[in-house]
């Protein structure tokens, strides 16, 4: 099985920077997302890592550390409509293709 | 159509009341799932299929049925409603699921069981 950690809720300025930390404990890995879901509607794909290190999109980086089963994405130079939920999910190695999603980060970006 | 499409997108039942939720894909994904989403909980997996024909369960698929009978298809079936299901539903799909590829989501269906 899988345990996925993430904070509940996060607060920051317009234009700042937020990261938003993800742990997991997994009986296998075979790679992570991040999905952004504004209140209503429905996920979206921001990112997917399965090695070591950096992706960066534009304003949105995620990273992944699979020895100490930690990611995050860092979302930059924050925008008002960047105020959503932001979910971390993993895929097992004995899943095909199933995630298992953590419970989700509301960030909340204020003027 | 291009996407997922969900049908209904809200609905009021009466519990011991069937139901089935519909989902539609014109991708030509491989793979498809059921999750729901309750609050501080996250989506939880409830029914997945790897290609048409074939089915397997989630995390959550008691009180649940699914049927892949093509590729586009993957409607959810409740055979009597609970009040616990409860539910905002969301049906997604993906091109290979043992794969990289994302998984795409539908607009979901809000679920109130009385």
């Amino acid at each position: 099985g899988q345990n996925i950690d993430q904070p509940t809720e996060m607060t920051a300025t317009e234009g700042a920077i937020v990261q938003i930390n993800c742990t997991y404990q997994t009986s296998g890995f075979n790679g992570l997302f991040w999905y952004q879901q504004h209140a209503g509607e429905a996920p979206t794909f921001l990112s997917y890592n399965v090695l070591d290190g950096l992706e960066e999109k534009g304003r949105f980086s995620s990273f992944l550390s699979r020895s100490k089963g930690y990611s995050y994405l860092l979302l930059k130079e924050l925008q008002m409509k960047d105020s959503a939920s932001y979910l971390c999910a993993v895929r097992g190695v004995d899943s095909w293709g199933k995630l298992q999603f953590g419970a989700g980060t509301q960030v909340v970006v204020t003027p | 159509i291009a996407g997922i499409t969900q049908a209904p997108t809200s609905q009021i039942l009466a519990a011991g009341r069937r139901m089935t939720l519909r989902c539609t894909q014109d991708m030509r994904h491989n793979a498809m799932y059921w999750y729901r989403q309750d609050l501080g909980l996250g989506l939880r997996l409830i029914h997945y299929s790897n290609t048409a024909g074939t089915t397997g369960k989630g995390e959550v698929p008691d009180g649940y049925s699914v049927s892949r009978a093509n590729t586009d298809d993957f409607p959810l079936t409740l055979a009597s409603a609970v009040p616990s299901q409860t539910s905002v539903y969301f049906c997604a799909s993906s091109d290979r699921g043992g794969q990289g590829n994302e998984q795409f989501f539908g607009p979901g269906t809000r679920l109130t069981v009385l």
